[in-house]
């Protein structure tokens, strides 16, 4: 199973970028990395997801290295509502499912007026 | 869209109660899972079904827990009796292909 690591916690001024950065080193060739958001009191919600290189959507940058043992997610000009715990997940999606996914403690990220 | 629902939002029982939630996924989505969620932990997976086939419940406390997924939609999860250590949240979340989990807003049970 692949595990991942990531920082308990963060802080980060509003207005900055945020990099937060996962270790997957045991990283398997039909898995995906994706990253998820959580706020007190909800269930995690997707954020982006990839398998190399670099994607972007309107909220968030994944970051993949060629050897995808570590990913990087960036945050654009965070703003307070940006507070959350950041999930790293990854796993295998084939088959419509996630497949002996584990979520770990998660980054508690503060953004700080 | 409606996204996963789930009921009740919250719940507090008395230990040795049974309790019972429940889940309603995407339409479309043949993916379902129950996950429980620690204060200040991320979520663990209870159980995992494909349609209405339980997939993957190694997880599952299965002395006191279990779960079902009638017609391969809506999905009840259940404890019997409640102890104090159930306190948390219960999440479920379906998926598809594309855009992995979408998770409802859980319940968060209190064992008193």
């Amino acid at each position: 199973l692949a595990k991942t690591t990531q920082p308990i916690s963060m802080d980060s001024y509003e207005g900055q970028e945020v990099n937060i950065t996962c270790s997957h080193n045991n990283i398997a060739t039909n898995d995906y990395i994706t990253w998820y958001q959580q706020f007190p009191s909800q269930g995690p919600r997707f954020i982006i997801q990839g398998y190399k290189t670099k994607v972007t959507n309107e909220v968030a940058s994944l970051f993949i290295p060629a050897d995808r043992k570590s990913s990087t997610l960036s945050l654009p000009r965070v703003s307070l509502s940006d507070t959350a715990v950041y999930y790293c997940l990854v796993g295998d999606t084939y088959s419509g499912g996630y497949q002996k996914v584990t979520f770990g403690t998660g980054t508690k990220l503060q953004v700080i007026p | 869209e409606a996204g996963v629902v789930q009921s009740p939002r919250y719940k507090i029982i008395e230990k040795k109660q049974p309790v019972a939630f429940w889940c309603n996924p995407i339409s479309g989505h043949n993916t379902l899972y129950w996950y429980r969620q620690n204060l200040g932990q991320g979520p663990e997976l209870l159980i995992r079904y494909e349609n209405e086939e339980a997939v993957d419940d190694s997880q599952l406390p299965k002395d006191r827990f279990s779960a079902e997924r009638l017609k391969g939609v809506d999905s009840t999860l259940k404890i019997q009796p409640a102890e104090l250590g159930d306190s948390a949240v219960y999440l479920c979340a379906s998926s598809s292909q594309d855009y992995g989990y979408t998770f409802g807003s859980g319940t968060r049970l209190t064992v008193v």
